[in-house]
């Protein structure tokens, strides 16, 4: 069965500091890959998606950058963290032509 | 833009039938309709998914109006467990855009 993993969970950091937030998928080839941010109180917004390798589509422009060294790798980073990249970061995967999202547990991130 | 209205909250009670209606008046031809649910602190789940037609699966169902401009997810026997936010989504592909959706609480 497929699986997806977020860490970490928890991160406190000051602004200005570098991010690395890291989303890995096991028990699936060539999904596809998405970065979601939910700020508090509000609905999920797609960040970036990927379909493969290399490939990464930014959705908004922001602080934020994402990679995807390996196949079932989704990396979302940033040089300098705001107090506004706050909130609640999903990894999600699908695979090609299927309708359904399977999100990871999320990490939940305090910039102070 | 939402392309999608649903009710900011509602009650049910265990054991009961909850009906969640979805309004999407502009929908186009190619576009599907989702619904997910988000229990607090955890990612979204996957609830159900539908073109056209009614479709039934173990965790709902979800009615689609004849001009497809609204819908109905039912879960047909409510538990606490199911109390969430849960989120009617109209896409044509895998961009889902989460609105505020609907929080659900089911009271014993």
């Amino acid at each position: 069965s497929q699986t997806i993993h977020q860490w970490p969970a928890t991160l406190v950091q000051p602004v200005g500091s570098p991010l690395s937030l890291e989303c890995t998928v096991e028990g699936t080839s060539n999904p596809n890959l998405y970065w979601y941010r939910q700020a508090a109180g509000r609905g999920l917004q797609l960040l970036f998606y990927s379909v493969g390798i290399g490939q990464i589509s930014s959705e908004v422009p922001q602080n934020l950058s994402a990679s995807r060294p390996q196949d079932r790798q989704f990396i979302l980073s940033s040089k300098k963290l705001l107090l506004s990249d706050s909130g609640f970061y999903l990894c999600a995967w699908d695979g090609t032509g299927t309708h359904e999202q399977y999100f990871g547990p999320g990490t939940r991130l305090t910039v102070t | 833009d939402a392309k999608t209205t649903q009710p900011t909250s509602m009650d049910c009670a265990e054991g009961r039938a909850a009906n969640l209606p979805c309004n999407h008046s502009t929908i186009s031809g190619n576009e599907y309709v989702y619904w997910y649910r988000q229990i607090h602190s955890q990612g979204p789940q996957y609830i159900i998914h539908g073109l056209k037609n009614n479709e039934t699966n173990e965790m709902a169902s979800l009615i689609i109006t004849e001009d497809r401009k609204s819908s109905t997810l039912i879960l047909p026997h409510a538990t606490l467990r199911d109390t969430a936010v849960y989120y009617c989504i109209v896409n044509p592909d895998y961009k889902l855009s989460f609105g505020a959706g609907t929080t659900v609480t089911v009271r014993a």
